[in-house]
């Protein structure tokens, strides 16, 4: 059973730091991974999508790794500003099931 | 394409009356999969379907949730009877097949916040 762990639950940094986010998976036969942010009380917005034969992909301040072997993705942020805020899930799909993580709550100070 | 389409955005109702989410995929897509979100046990897959066909419904979490797909346009998830302990977000999401050199990015409905007192 694929399992998703995000760390860490939250973090909060100023302003203009930049920050990475973590997602470990215990199954390593995966199609994808994608990253998620959702913002309170709204829907998931995708951000980035790794197919499993990728180890990265980039999206302006955004760039997202794979290391299938390990079961490690990485969401690296830029240049961190405050609407950064919000919570990022990761996402890896399996054969068929899309399973999430818990999330991890970022808030940019200003 | 519109997106995925959910409906309705909220919904409140009382202990025992039955409550159906509905949702529309983004045309072509495959697979279609419903969430619950809370606080405190975040994302759950409740079930998914694969060419209108119920694949894994083992996120269900008793015999009151059923889902159904009648055709590649439409799907639903009711709840009968509804119990507080039923409040949270019920998200859906569609992907296309998973194939070499598609994009099977997910894409997820706006959600439908149900709460049951």
């Amino acid at each position: 059973k694929q399992e998703v762990t995000q760390i860490p639950a939250a973090l909060s940094v100023p302003e203009g730091e930049n920050l990475v986010l973590n997602c470990s998976f215990t199954d390593s036969a995966i199609y994808n991974l994608q990253w998620f942010r959702q913002d309170p009380g709204k829907g998931l917005t995708s951000l980035l999508l790794i197919q499993s034969s990728q180890r990265e992909q980039t999206s302006g301040r955004l760039n997202a790794s794979l290391d299938k072997s390990s079961g490690r993705s990485t969401l690296y942020i830029a240049a961190s500003q405050p609407g950064d805020s919000a919570t990022y899930l990761c996402a890896v799909r399996g054969a068929q099931k899309l399973v999430f993580g818990q999330g991890t709550r970022l808030t940019i100070n200003p | 394409d519109a997106g995925v389409i959910q409906s309705p955005r909220h919904e409140v109702t009382e202990m025992g009356q039955e409550v159906t989410l509905r949702c529309k995929p983004i045309s072509g897509h495959d697979y279609l999969f419903w969430y619950r979100q809370t606080m405190m046990r975040g994302l759950e897959l409740l079930i998914y379907f694969n060419n209108n066909v119920p694949i894994d419904d083992s996120g269900m979490p008793e015999d009151r949730f059923s889902a159904k797909m009648p055709n590649a346009s439409f799907s639903t998830l009711k709840i009968q009877p509804s119990e507080p302990r039923d409040s949270a977000v019920y998200f859906c999401a569609s992907t296309p097949v998973l194939r070499v050199g598609i994009n099977t990015e997910a894409f997820f409905g706006q959600g439908t916040r149900l709460t049951v007192v």
